[in-house]
This record gives C-alpha cells, structure tokens and sequence, in this order.
C-alpha cells in the first residue's frame, strides 16, 4: 500500500506540552500534507512540504521531511486545549497523467488535557 | 464565500435505495473530490474530477457514480445502497490540477447510515 501511516494512533499530553506525531509512507512522492479535523468537522489543512524540503514552520507547527527514511514527523508546540483532534498526513503520488494522486493515512488522535 | 458545502449533513437510507450527495464550491477549483471515512481507516479517494466533463476512478470507487457538468457542482450518486456504504464522505476541492500540489479544501461532510 502507498498509504502513509501515522504514529502514534492516539496521544495524551497535558496543555504546555509538546506533541509530536509522526508519519511514514512506502513510495516515492511529490509533497506530503498534514491535515487536523476537529470532532464531527472537515477535514482543514496545516501545512504542505514539498519533497526537496527538509523543515517548514508555520506558527506553533514545525514539520520535518527525510525522504532517505521515508517519514515526516509533525510538532505541535506549547500545546493547547484546542489543538485537541485528529491529525492526518496526505502523501501526494505522481501519476501518468497531469495531476497527483492523494493518500491518506489513519490519523493520530491527540487530546491535550487543560 | 461558502466554500465548499454539502447537503444532506445525515441521511438513513434502506438497503437497495438511491440518492446523491450533493457538493458546490464558489472558489473557482478546477480539482474537486469525493472521499469516505470509516473508523481506523482515514480517508479514502472514491471519485475525482480534473475540471468540467473530467472525471475518474479513485481507491474505492464501486457503488459510486459521479459526473461534473459545472465547475462548481460534484455531485456523488449512490446507485444501490449497501451497509458497506454506511460512512462519513467528504467533498473536497483544490485549486490546482495537481491534487496533491495544493491544499485541499473540505466540506463539512455528510454522514450517511444505510440499514
């Protein structure tokens, strides 16, 4: 499967903690998104870092790429109550045609407790 | 703009019916999308569409029709209902014609049971 996998499944931290999650995939891709949904909510997007890129910010969220291993961790710092969610990683496959193929993974839960 | 809306937000359908979930973004995108979500499983591609009359299969697209007449409209047509169909499905679109180039913007789903 191309599918990525996010690790862990579920996580609990206390708010002002850091929450890392990580997320590993099998091919070759283009970019790889990471993606929060609130309970019952779409889906909303974070941040996209292309394959040529190593790190990328973006406010508290810092996000790392190592395409050698095949995996992308995402941080979440000085966390908050309402980072409380699910996480996603989308890995973005080229296809024959002009445009991408999007997997997504299982998700890691994380509850930040107040 | 209401950016990319979904009706019904629940729907019970019995075993052997029909409906169609309907999808509209005013954002303009060329790419829009159907995915499912089941528990465990994340988000699965059912049917994609690069832009008006463009339309082709994704990860689990038996049971499922789709047809992109407009830019705006994605509608996704469940032919014969099955349990296996129960799910949460969302709509997405994305600006670009490579899917995976630009984020995807979602609509806030429809949860749909089938008994």
């Amino acid at each position: 499967s191309q599918q990525g996998e996010e690790d862990p499944q579920a996580l609990s931290i206390q708010e002002g903690e850091n929450a890392t999650m990580n997320c590993s995939y099998k091919t070759s891709i283009n970019n790889l998104q990471w993606y929060r949904q609130n309970s019952g909510r779409g889906l909303v997007h974070l941040i996209l870092i292309r394959s040529n890129e190593r790190e990328k910010h973006s406010g508290r969220l810092r996000v790392t790429l190592d395409t050698s291993k095949k995996s992308s961790s995402l941080l979440i710092t000085a966390s908050r109550a309402a980072d409380t969610a699910s996480y996603f990683c989308a890995t973005s496959f080229p296809l024959m045609t002009s445009y991408d193929k999007v997997i997504f993974g299982p998700g890691t839960s994380l509850s930040v407790i107040p | 703009n209401a950016g990319v809306t979904q009706t019904p937000k629940f729907q019970v359908l019995k075993t052997g019916q029909s409906m169609t979930l309907q999808c509209a973004q005013d954002m303009n995108h060329e790419y829009m999308s159907w995915y499912r979500q089941d528990p465990g499983m994340g988000l699965r591609l059912i049917h994609y569409s690069v832009g008006a009359g463009i339309t082709d299969q994704g990860e689990v697209p038996n049971g499922y029709n789709v047809s992109r007449s407009t830019t705006e409209d994605f509608p996704l047509r469940l032919l014969s209902a099955a349990p296996s169909q129960t799910s949460v499905y969302f709509c997405a679109s994305s600006p670009g014609l490579a899917g995976g180039l630009y984020e995807q913007y979602f609509g806030p789903g429809t949860r749909l049971t089938v008994t």
